[in-house]
C-alpha cells in the first residue's frame, strides 16, 4: 500500500497561508500526488493533484520537490471553513486510493 | 466536478437486520467504485473495489459475506450490510472513478452514510 507521512495536526491563523507538508519517499516516477480534504461528517473533497511541476488552482497550490519525495499543499488565505482533515495520497501500482491518517488543520480566528 | 450521491444519508437499524446503501454517479459513468468505512476520529479504511459487471475485490479482513457489494450498472453500486451488529455502526463512504486505467485519476466521493445499529 502507498505510504505517506503527514503531521497529525496543524494550526493556522485565519487569513494567513496554511502550508501542509507530506512525505512520499516511495513514490515512483509516474505516480501523481493527490490531495483531498474531509470536513467533519462529509465525504472527501478533491483539492489538487500533480506529477512533477508545481500546480495551482482556485483552491490551493501544490509544491512538489525536485526529487518528488515530498510535497506541500498551500492554502494561500485560510478561512475558518478550511478547518478539515487534509489527506495526501498516491497510488502504487494498481489504482486503489488508500488514505493515511492525514493532517487535522485548525484555522483559528 | 462530477457528483456522487449516496442514499440514505443516515440510517438506524436493529441488530440482526440488513441494510442497503446506494451509491450513484449522477453525471458520469463509473467503471470503478470503492467503498470505505470510517470510525470516529479515524481515517477512511478501504473495504472493497468493484468494477461494473464484476465481483468486488475485498480488502484483507473485510468479510465479503457480511458486506455484499453489487455494481450492476455504470452508475449504481450498492453495499448491503447483512445481519448488522452494533460494531458495524460507522460512516460508510463510496467513491467512483471514470478513468481507471491512466493517471491522473479523477475520483469523486459521495457524502457518506451514517449507519447506527441498535
Amino acid at each position: 500500500d502507498a505510504k505517506t507521512t503527514q503531521p497529525p495536526s496543524m494550526d493556522c491563523a485565519e487569513g494567513r497561508a496554511a502550508n501542509l507538508p507530506c512525505n512520499h519517499s516511495t513514490i515512483s516516477g509516474n505516480e501523481y500526488v493527490y490531495w483531498y480534504r474531509q470536513i467533519h461528517s462529509q465525504g472527501p473533497q478533491y483539492i489538487i493533484h500533480g506529477l512533477k511541476n508545481n500546480e495551482t488552482n482556485e483552491m490551493a497550490s501544490l509544491i512538489i520537490t525536485e526529487d518528488r519525495k515530498s510535497s506541500t499543499l498551500i492554502l494561500p488565505h485560510a478561512t475558518l471553513r478550511d478547518t478539515a482533515v487534509y489527506y495526501c495520497i498516491f497510488h502504487t501500482g494498481g489504482f486503489k486510493t488508500i488514505f493515511g491518517a492525514g493532517t487535522r488543520l485548525f484555522v483559528k480566528a | 466536478g462530477a457528483v456522487v450521491s449516496q442514499h440514505p444519508s443516515w440510517v438506524i437499524c436493529k441488530s440482526g437486520t440488513s441494510v442497503k446503501i446506494e451509491c450513484r454517479s449522477l453525471d458520469f459513468q463509473a467503471t470503478t467504485m470503492f467503498w470505505y468505512r470510517q470510525f470516529p476520529k479515524q481515517s477512511l479504511m478501504l473495504m472493497a473495489t468493484s468494477n461494473e459487471g464484476s465481483k468486488a475485490t475485498y480488502e484483507q479482513g473485510v468479510e465479503k459475506d457480511k458486506f455484499l457489494i453489487n455494481h450492476a450498472s455504470l452508475t449504481l453500486s450498492t453495499l448491503t450490510v447483512t445481519s448488522a451488529h452494533p460494531e458495524d455502526s460507522s460512516f460508510y463512504i463510496c467513491s467512483a472513478r471514470d478513468r481507471p486505467i491512466h493517471q491522473p485519476y479523477e475520483q469523486y466521493f459521495g457524502p457518506g452514510t451514517r449507519l447506527t445499529v441498535t
